[in-house]
């Protein structure tokens, strides 16, 4: 079983709909926990960051995250067709053992159509 | 500020050689770290640099390897080349020199091995 789970998709969706991406995973170990975003032919690109618990907001995005759980959500709203793309969710533990290491799930291939 | 930079962006090889990718950072950033993804396993961490010191390493085999200059630079081998060893390999940046890892990732060099 992988570390972090997460729906590949495919998701697609009208332009203007609340998009609801997910991840589960099963290291408690986890403080950092992250969404990114790609697309095609190009590099990850960070989108939220959060620490520990909690949600985040940071303009259509909203990042929860429920330790107890073990379950990280992104939300988007008013979804548009330039949010088509690869979205990644990626955690990392605390101190030296994780420089540099973050555990991403296998992405969720999302569609927004005009 | 320039992002992070990975030359070449496309190369082609052939099993049993070898394969040299380069990464710059931004500018300041002292931690490089360097990822494989693929279609079947996604992005998984190879390894990570800091002021010229391997910290931290993934489960790759030791025909991967990488190092980093002085100026946080850093390249990346991989020899004996395999046809499971196509993929896109990552490079990220980060400023932090704690485990927060805050990645800031490259386009990427895109090897195929025939």
């Amino acid at each position: 079983q992988k570390e972090v789970e997460q729906d590949p998709g495919p998701l697609s969706v009208p332009e203007g709909a609340i998009v609801s991406l997910n991840c589960t995973y099963s290291n408690s170990a986890f403080q950092y926990f992250m969404w990114y975003r790609q697309y095609s032919r190009k590099g990850p690109e960070l989108l939220m960051y959060t620490y520990s618990s909690g949600n985040k907001e940071d303009g259509r995005f909203t990042a929860q995250v429920d330790k107890s759980s073990k379950y990280i959500s992104l939300f988007i709203r008013d979804s548009q067709p330039s949010d088509s793309a690869t979205y990644l969710c990626a955690m990392s533990e605390a101190g030296g053992t994780s420089y540099g290491k973050l555990t991403f799930g296998q992405g969720t291939i999302l569609t927004v159509h005009p | 500020k320039a992002g992070v930079t990975q030359t070449p962006r496309y190369l082609i090889k052939t099993r049993g050689q070898q394969v040299t990718l380069s990464c710059s950072p931004i500018s300041g950033h002292r931690s490089v770290s360097w990822y494989q993804q693929t279609p079947g396993q996604g992005l998984q961490f190879l390894f990570e640099y800091f002021s010229e010191t391997q910290r931290n390493k993934g489960n790759f085999p030791g025909r991967f390897s990488g190092r980093q200059f002085s100026n946080s630079r850093s390249e990346m081998n991989v020899s004996t080349l395999e046809l499971g060893d196509s993929a896109l390999y990552l490079c990220a940046s980060s400023e932090s020199s704690s485990g927060a890892n805050v990645l800031t990732f490259g386009a990427g060099s895109r090897l195929t091995v025939l």
